[in-house]
């Protein structure tokens, strides 16, 4: 199964912007890139989804190349409230059949 | 609107021993999941379910049965539970999208298994 690869973990100060990249290299044409965010003792959460080129909302940006086998979720001026492990998510079109692919996510420590 | 439950939240159970963990979602969702989360591992499909009465192996399926009676329910079932399969079992719905492709999952809490 195609994988998807992110950094184990990254550290940020409060206020700064932080920018999480994750690797998708056997993309479906037809697939989203889908971002997630996961609190201890909880289920994912939904953060952002797009296609391709630029993605915002109210809590992140998603930036999409052309290519699309890659994707940066990019988190504003961050607080210890965003201390969370964020998962990148794509379908798998490697398998010939739909499988979809979290990635082991990437644990971000906000340090005050 | 409740979301997605799952039932229980904790459980342990010895070697050999057979269980069923239940799903519910209130959100009229097409697609449910069920995924296993080990340390360093992140989250691995287990199976999944296009619709009632549908259902399909993700990556990690073997040891597991699955059944989608009802469009509400999913419920992930362990013949003869091993200590393999200790670990934190999250239920996952979603609708479907027109264009294909993966889709907004919304998730449960999960359920804590512990296998001796």
């Amino acid at each position: 199964l195609a994988k998807t690869t992110q950094p184990i973990s990254m550290d940020s100060y409060e206020g700064q912007e932080v920018n999480i990249t994750c690797s998708h290299n056997n993309i479906a044409t037809n697939d989203y890139i889908t971002w997630y965010q996961q609190f201890p003792s909880q289920g994912p959460r939904f953060i952002i989804q797009g296609y391709k080129t630029k993605v915002t909302n109210e809590v992140a940006s998603l930036f999409i190349p052309a290519d699309r086998k890659s994707s940066t979720l990019s988190l504003p001026r961050v607080s210890l409230s965003d201390t969370a492990v964020y998962y990148c998510l794509v379908g798998d079109s490697g398998a010939g059949s739909y499988q979809l692919t979290f990635g082991k996510g990437t644990k971000l420590s906000v340090i005050p | 609107n409740a979301g997605v439950t799952q039932t229980p939240k904790f459980r342990v159970l010895k070697t050999g021993q057979s269980m069923t963990l239940l799903c519910a979602q209130d959100m009229n969702h097409e697609y449910m999941y069920w995924y296993r989360q080990d340390p360093g591992m992140g989250l691995r499909l287990i199976h999944y379910s296009v619709g009632e009465g549908t259902t399909a192996k993700g990556e990690v399926p073997d040891g597991y049965n699955v059944s989608r009676l009802k469009k509400q329910n999913f419920l992930l079932g362990l013949e003869s539970a091993a200590p393999s399969q200790t670990s934190v079992y999250f239920c996952a719905s979603s609708y479907v999208y027109s264009r294909g492709g993966n889709q907004p999952q919304h998730f449960g809490d999960g359920t804590r298994l512990s296998i001796l």
